[in-house]
């Protein structure tokens, strides 16, 4: 079945550094965009970055430029997320989502597709 | 950067209610909106895409409306299983999430 899968999640300390991966199944992988979203501890969605399927066009929130780092691997069918100088609000679940695509190609411009999260939680 | 507000940031409710929630963009999205429904320990699914298409799957009970800047997220006769907390999210440039409708019962 369609199922993208996160790991990489754990206690990291101020200023450290954690590489996130989320193992996508059941679809072609290499025809989706995908992004990274976060909701820290009681908060909402935070979208993070975006990945275009060729991984040619890269884009981020503000909150992230310059420390995380948003690639992919289209033969492994991988998702990554580099995330290094973390801070206390960092602290969050990290989803993989996929945005979906309509008849004919079309883009569906919506995360079609969630993982279930891996927590990351940045702390001394 | 396009921010994304949403009104109300709570909502209370009873079954059978009809219930709307409203986003508003800083700045035209054309049809760019999205609306998610999430429950609590859980991912956040899709409902509604383009402003106004039903994703597959989702209860007619939900629909959307609106275009440029204003949208709204209606359901029209609220179940149990409807009370959650609700996103909107814009796909025109980048993405953005609006800070979520939590429904609660009444």
């Amino acid at each position: 079945q369609v199922q993208l899968v996160e790991s990489g999640g754990g206690l990291v300390k101020p200023g450290g550094s954690l590489r996130l991966s989320c193992a996508a199944s059941g679809f072609t992988f290499s025809d989706h965009y995908m992004s990274w979203i976060r909701q820290a501890p009681g908060k909402g969605l935070e979208w993070v970055s975006l990945i275009s399927s060729s991984g040619s066009t890269i884009d981020y929130a503000d909150s992230v430029k310059g420390r995380l780092t948003i690639s992919r691997d289209n033969a492994k069918k991988l998702l990554y997320l580099q995330m290094s100088s973390l801070r206390a609000e960092d602290t969050a679940v990290y989803y993989c989502a996929r945005e979906g695509i309509q008849g004919a190609g079309r883009a569906l411009d919506a995360f079609d597709i969630w993982g279930l999260g891996t927590m990351v939680t940045v702390s001394s | 950067d396009i921010q994304m507000t949403q009104s109300p940031s709570s909502l209370s409710a009873s079954v059978g209610d009809k219930v709307t929630i409203t986003c508003r963009a800083s700045q035209s999205i054309n049809r760019f909106l999205n609306w998610y429904q999430q429950k609590p320990g859980k991912a956040p699914k899709l409902l509604i895409h383009a402003a106004s298409t039903l994703q597959s799957g989702v209860p007619s009970r939900f629909s959307g409306s609106g275009s440029g800047t204003d949208f709204t997220l209606s359901i029209s006769s609220l179940q149990p299983e409807d009370f959650a907390t609700y996103y909107c999210q814009q796909s025109y440039s980048m993405r953005t999430f609006g800070q979520g409708t939590k429904l609660q019962i009444k």
